[in-house]
């Protein structure tokens, strides 16, 4: 079983839509990383986060320590976010992180 | 700035060709990173480099060479490509390294035939 599931792993909804992205983890983490991988390549960091919750724009990401899960939302969603959203995790005693399998979001006009 | 470059954006390789891919940052950061990324899966770890003059094996090393050139440049080298290898190559740094955000360079598609 892999140690940072996402879910779902493809998700296509219509401009405006609510979007919810899960991540399950089972390691002790030190952090929790959200990235956006666009259709052309590029990888950019979103958020870092080791408790709570952070806004930025029209993303939130939100994590549970105690149930080992993490979740991106995206409101008011855009064609342009359409994207492959990953999710990576710092273990405690490691230096590495272990990234998820990425879900990959189309948002419809 | 620039942030984190890459170099070449592409390249096709013959089993058993060797190469190096180029990586340089404008950051001032300490620590970088080589991933490669295979259709369908995660990030795989390479090396990294905690800091100018050190550099650590990842989840997959075989078959790679590094050097931290400098605080700048981290550089990864392919001695011998096999199809195998075949892949995209992410450079990425970081500021202090552990649990820090991590910046991404365009990638390097390789094809090694």
């Amino acid at each position: 079983k892999n140690e940072v599931e996402q879910s779902p792993q493809n998700l296509t909804a219509q401009e405006g839509e609510f979007i919810t992205i899960n991540c399950s983890y089972s390691v002790g983490i030190s952090a929790l990383h959200w990235l956006q991988q666009h259709p052309g390549g590029g990888i950019v960091s979103l958020f870092m986060l080791s408790s709570g919750k952070k806004k930025h724009g029209r993303l939130i990401a939100t994590i549970n320590i105690q149930e080992k899960h993490s979740s991106l939302h995206i409101t008011a969603s855009h064609p342009r976010d359409s994207a492959v959203y990953i999710c990576a995790v710092q273990k405690d005693s490691n230096y590495q992180l272990i990234w998820g399998a990425g879900t990959k979001l189309i948002i419809k006009p | 700035n620039a942030g984190v470059t890459q170099t070449p954006k592409f390249q096709v390789l013959k089993t058993g060709q060797s190469m190096t891919l180029q990586c340089a940052q404008d950051m001032n950061h300490n620590s970088m990173y080589w991933y490669r990324q295979d259709p369908g899966m995660g990030l795989r770890l390479i090396y990294y480099s905690a800091s100018e003059g050190t550099t650590d094996k990842g989840e997959v090393p075989n078959g790679y060479n590094v050097s931290r050139l400098n605080k700048r440049e981290f550089s990864l080298r392919l001695e011998s490509a096999a199809p195998s290898q075949t892949s995209v190559y992410f450079c990425a740094s970081s500021e202090k390294g552990r649990a820090d955000t991590q910046y991404f360079g365009p990638g390097t598609r390789l094809t090694v035939l």
